[in-house]
């Protein structure tokens, strides 16, 4: 596609249900990143898939955060048992390489999620 | 901790009225600056990039300025359309070169 793809755009959910976040990147980038934009916060790393290499997860606030990429192209983040706290806007970006020399990050749109 | 901090949090400025934005970095052996641009309930879109002391780019109205503290960028001549948060962004010193660790941004309000 022409940018990164996420969905749903915006998402509202009840305290302790589990909700799954989708990300599509752009097309042939190889690196994907989660990040929490939290209100009057700046964006937070959460976690970063890089090929077929392990990722690094080490952004994830907790172990009800969890994420996974199949195929090298699309992702899901997983938050179990929401919590209040857990309210927020939660981006994804893709670059083409990802590590050696620093590379832009093109994000999505976000999902914003609101927990009741 | 690395650190980046942006000033102000908010400018209001007048159709035409040129100013600045700041954000100054803690990080030594700086390996790339990033600035964004993000709209109301949109995700950031991407500026510039400024990898060392002295570097410039510019952008129609946006030019974008590198000091081994600090990153301006200077608007002039702003029109109501360049109303955003401005973002900028920093890799991690000595760490891994994707965790950017971003500032929380100035919201700019141009108005006609």
């Amino acid at each position: 596609g022409a940018g990164v793809s996420q969905s749903p755009s915006n998402k509202v959910t009840e305290k302790g249900k589990d909700v799954e976040l989708r990300c599509d990147p752009i097309s042939g980038h190889t690196a994907l990143y989660w990040y929490r934009q939290s209100l009057g916060q700046g964006l937070e790393f959460l976690i970063y898939f890089q090929g077929n290499s392990a990722p690094d997860k080490s952004g994830l606030p907790s172990d009800r955060f969890s994420a996974e990429r199949t195929g090298g192209s699309v992702s899901t983040l997983t938050i179990q048992r929401t919590q209040q706290e857990d309210s927020a806007v939660y981006l994804c970006a893709s670059s083409l390489l990802g590590g050696g020399k620093q590379e832009t990050q093109y994000f999505g749109p976000g999902t914003r999620l609101l927990v009741l | 901790e690395d650190q980046v901090t942006q000033s102000p949090e908010a400018l209001r400025l007048q159709e035409g009225e040129s100013s600045s934005l700041n954000c100054s970095y803690t990080v030594s052996g700086l390996r790339g600056l990033f600035w964004y641009r993000q709209d109301p309930g949109k995700g950031p879109e991407f500026l510039f990039t400024l990898y060392s002391a002295g570097e410039e780019k510019e952008k129609e109205r946006l030019k974008a300025t590198l000091t081994k503290k600090e990153s301006f960028l200077h608007i002039t001549a702003p029109k109501p359309e360049d109303s955003a948060t401005y973002l900028c962004a920093v890799p991690p010193q000595g760490g891994s070169n994707y965790k950017l660790t971003f500032g929380k941004g100035t919201l700019l309000t141009v108005n006609p």
